[in-house]
């Protein structure tokens, strides 16, 4: 069966400071791997995803991951931080013929100005 | 294209009462999924259709709660009766089934807090 599992449940960075949010998985095959943000009183969006090909993922408001198969990890990185990025991060995994994703407990983040 | 639809955006009833959250996914989509968010137990999938057929209801929580998707433009949960444990944010999310073997972007909608008395 496949898990996500995000280790900090919070997070808090000054604004302009880099940013990285854990993702680790497990999941027998090749993974499609997803980072989704939610802010207050809003549903989820897509910020990145990774099917296959190049394992550096850029997403939109300047977010990346990178796909380590190795460490089964899949982390959110920013390099400056900025106020409105403040709000819940969630990764998903999903694969194998089945098109339902399993979604991390998220990770809530806390932007000092 | 207008995203996916949700009515009511908040909901506040009474214990005992039915409630029915709706949505509209995205025209095109064929995937459609029920979302339940709480503090305590984070986001849980409740249902998932694929061509409006239910495929994956292992989530619903008990007979309680029901879903359907009568076409491919709606879809409805309802919960009768309804119980305070039951408030939380109920998300809809639709997304396009293709070729490949895992899940495809989910779109979700701004969702509906129910708040059960």
């Amino acid at each position: 069966a496949q898990s996500v599992t995000q280790p900090d449940i919070h997070i808090t960075v000054s604004e302009g400071a880099s940013l990285e949010l854990r993702c680790n998985y497990s999941y027998g095959a090749t993974p499609y791997l997803f980072w989704y943000v939610q802010s207050p009183g809003q549903g989820l969006q897509l910020l990145l995803k990774y099917f296959s090909g190049d394992t550096l993922v850029q997403g939109i408001k300047g977010f990346e991951a990178e796909f380590k198969r190795s460490q089964s990890s899949f982390n959110l990185r920013k390099p400056s931080v900025h106020w409105s990025d403040a709000a819940e991060y969630f990764c998903a995994v999903g694969g194998g013929g089945s098109y339902i994703p399993t979604f991390g407990r998220g990770t809530s983040l806390i932007v000092h100005p | 294209d207008a995203g996916v639809i949700q009515s009511p955006r908040h909901e506040v009833t009474e214990m005992g009462q039915e409630v029915t959250l709706r949505c509209k996914p995205i025209s095109g989509h064929n995937s459609l999924f029920w979302y339940r968010q709480t503090m305590m137990r984070g986001l849980e999938l409740l249902i998932y259709f694929n061509n409006n057929v239910p495929i994956d209801d292992s989530g619903m929580p008990e007979d309680r709660f029901s879903a359907k998707m009568p076409n491919a433009s709606f879809s409805t949960l309802k919960i009768q009766p309804s119980e305070p444990r039951d408030s939380a944010v109920y998300f809809c999310a639709s997304s396009s089934t293709g070729t490949g073997q895992g899940p495809d972007t989910q779109y979700f909608g701004p969702g509906t807090r129910l708040t059960v008395l």
